[in-house]
């Protein structure tokens, strides 16, 4: 039978313009928030994380935005390059340790 | 590099069968998680444990099951498998605690098991 898959959200970008990649999360107690990078072939790979009790948070080249009002989380990428091209994933949980509830992913393409 | 190893990266096997996935986690990490990907789902937690015991239960089918040893390595085990199993199979591992706070994940490269 024919097999149905997740269509994925997908970004296309221009080398060295900025990124914004969006997800709304669904638990409004979840108070943990990450942000992973998972390349064709390879496991997730942890970029940025935020807690609850801030709205923003900076890496290199990264800011995450946390909007609890509307239960929304956006990844911001500054300068994107073409090894940014992969699929990105917010995920959500508890205070404290415990699973982590995926989103269904973003995919980002930078294009030289 | 995450410091979790995952073996084999690749398993091929018949309806029916049975297989064991293993997994190493990162020096000083106690608590391991299971996530299955697969293309219609996404990533799904499947199990946790901390320090050799089950800590939590998500979407496991009955038909698998885990351990975690004392050496800290974990063991996925998928029985009486079928087509839908096959997926990305990952293991993560964090120095959270019980009680203790949030911490990150590392995941490791994943398995990817094909059923055929």
């Amino acid at each position: 039978g024919e097999s149905v898959g997740l269509h994925l959200p997908t970004l296309s970008v221009q080398e060295g313009d900025n990124s914004i990649i969006n997800c709304a999360y669904s638990n409004s107690a979840s108070d943990y928030f990450i942000w992973y990078k998972q390349e064709s072939g390879k496991g997730p790979q942890f970029i940025i994380d935020i807690r609850s009790n801030m709205d923003k948070r900076q890496g290199q080249r990264v800011t995450v935005l946390l909007n609890k009002t509307v239960k929304h989380l956006s990844l911001q990428i500054a300068a994107t390059q073409p090894g940014d091209s992969a699929v990105y994933f917010c995920a959500e949980g508890g205070t404290s340790y415990g699973k982590l509830t995926f989103g269904q992913g973003t995919i980002l393409t930078v294009h030289p | 590099d995450s410091g979790v190893t995952q073996t084999p990266k690749h398993l091929i096997t018949a309806t029916g069968q049975r297989v064991t996935l293993r997994c190493s986690p990162r020096s000083g990490d106690l608590s391991v998680y299971w996530y299955q990907q697969s293309l219609d789902q996404g990533l799904q937690f499947l199990i946790q444990y901390y320090n050799g015991e089950e800590r939590a239960k998500g979407n496991i089918l009955e038909r698998f099951s885990a351990q975690q040893f004392p050496d800290l390595h974990s063991e996925l085990n998928l029985s009486s498998l079928e087509l839908g199993d096959s997926a990305l199979y990952f293991c993560a591992s964090s120095v959270e605690y019980p009680g203790g706070p949030r911490e990150t994940q590392y995941f490791g490269p994943g398995t990817r098991l094909l059923v055929l």
